[in-house]
């Protein structure tokens, strides 16, 4: 119940096309959906979050879709650029908790 | 901006050696969490510290302890190190609210040979 799954585990996109990552969970308290980004030899940092009240969130490229039927959420890159090659996370949190339950990570790598 | 960072970018123990890895943090946060980071498995809670003196267990707190006795300062501690402790090692604090950003240091990559 407190898995969250990530799917896929390495992902190759061509400069300019979408990349797409998905995260599933089964504890339905969950109510804080964060990505974070990891480039080589860094922590990772917060990319974009969504609370299960919206089904979408855009930040510029980056767009979180949130589907709390099928307990889902997937992070989508628009026009891929080759400085988006990192590791992307997913995590999930409860309300009434400061800990972070994270996927076991995306390797998307862009080539121009 | 939020700076965490770690005392070594790299370490190489044997095993049975008693190992520290520090974290600090220049933002007065409350929250600060470690994680260890291993292909494949994702990021994985061992402690967090949401207070001085207090500490919490995460998801995978055998074999290690953690310190905390300035705020601004939370220690990693593995007794005797053991080989199967090779990993990544990540510290990360927030502000004292549920759901707040963690912000994360570079890593300790740590062998245990």
């Amino acid at each position: 119940q407190q898995q969250v799954k990530q799917s896929p585990q390495s992902l190759i996109v061509q400069k300019g096309g979408i990349s797409i990552i998905n995260c599933a969970y089964e504890n339905t308290a969950f109510d804080y959906f964060p990505w974070y980004q990891q480039f080589p030899g860094k922590g990772p940092a917060l990319l974009i979050a969504i609370r299960p009240d919206v089904s979408e969130k855009k930040e510029g490229r980056f767009t979180i879709s949130f589907n709390k039927s099928a307990k889902q959420f997937s992070l989508h890159i628009m026009d891929s650029q080759p400085g988006d090659s990192a590791t992307y996370f997913c995590a999930a949190s409860k309300g009434n908790t400061d800990k972070l339950i994270f996927g076991t990570g995306t390797r998307l790598q862009v080539f121009p | 901006d939020v700076k965490v960072t770690q005392s070594s970018r790299y370490l190489v123990k044997r095993t049975g050696e008693k190992v520290f890895l520090e974290c600090v943090q220049d933002m007065d946060h409350e929250n600060m969490f470690w994680y260890r980071q291993d292909p494949g498995l994702g990021l994985r809670l061992i402690y967090f510290s949401y207070d001085v003196k207090m500490k919490e267990k995460g998801d995978i707190p055998e074999g290690y302890s953690v310190s905390r006795e300035k705020k601004e300062r939370f220690s990693l501690i593995l007794e005797s190190a053991s080989t199967n402790q090779t990993s990544m090692y990540l510290c990360a604090s927030s502000r004292q609210a549920f759901q707040e950003t963690q912000y994360f240091g570079p890593g300790t990559r740590l062998l245990v040979l």
